[in-house]
């Protein structure tokens, strides 16, 4: 059963708009959610991260949004650049140490 | 610079052969994982260790096996390897404590081909 959920394999945005990546999860023992971003022939880089304490982090042009009650959050990139475009990993980690991560979606950044 | 470096980039295996993935990392990491990486599956977690000798198994840990003898050290095992485990392997190092308030950093990963 996926734990970690990104229900969307794909976007495509244009330059300059925002990009708006979605990220579901199913197990309330959660309390850390990550985002990483990662390019062909790489490994995943971390991106961006939130405390289940909080329901914004913000770093940049990157600003995650968490949703306790839905089992929702989200990555907000604005604006989105052409190097932005990557596959975005959403990952959750509870107090045992394990990081569980999602389908990942595939963000196109249109010049 | 955090480095976690798996030892090869490329790798091709016959089936029923067994096949060691070595992931060393240079931070003094307690934490040390084991993804595999398939087309609209994500990253999904085979196992994980927290510290020498210590491991845990992840979602898919079936087909594999680990070792952890030294800190910096995490050897991934396929016994018998099956077409079904051509991917591409993730190896990741966190420090101790929660991840999420310090990062998992992954190396470049494997691409292993069974045929």
């Amino acid at each position: 059963d996926q734990q970690v959920k990104q229900n969307s394999p794909s976007l495509s945005v244009q330059e300059g708009r925002i990009s708006i990546l979605n990220c579901d999860y199913t197990n309330s023992m959660f309390d850390y959610f990550l985002w990483y971003k990662k390019y062909p022939a790489e490994g995943p880089t971390f991106l961006i991260s939130i405390s289940s304490i909080k329901d914004k982090n913000e770093d940049g042009r990157f600003t995650v949004f968490l949703n306790k009650s839905a089992k929702h959050l989200s990555l907000h990139i604005v604006p989105s650049q052409p190097g932005d475009s990557a596959v975005y990993f959403c990952a959750a980690s509870a107090n045992t140490g394990k990081l569980i991560f999602g389908q990942g979606t595939t963000l196109q950044v249109k010049p | 610079d955090v480095k976690v470096t798996q030892s090869s980039r490329y790798l091709v295996k016959r089936t029923g052969e067994k096949v060691f993935l070595e992931c060393v990392q240079d931070m003094d990491h307690e934490n040390m994982f084991w993804y595999r990486q398939d087309p609209g599956l994500g990253l999904r977690l085979i196992y994980f260790s927290y510290d020498v000798k210590m491991k845990e198994k992840g979602d898919i840990p079936e087909g594999y096996s680990v070792s952890r003898e030294k800190k910096e050290r995490f050897s991934l095992i396929l016994e018998s390897a099956s077409t079904n485990q051509t991917s591409m392997y993730l190896c990741a190092s966190s420090p101790r404590g929660q991840v999420g308030v310090t990062e998992a950093f992954f190396g470049q990963g494997t691409r292993l081909t069974v045929v």
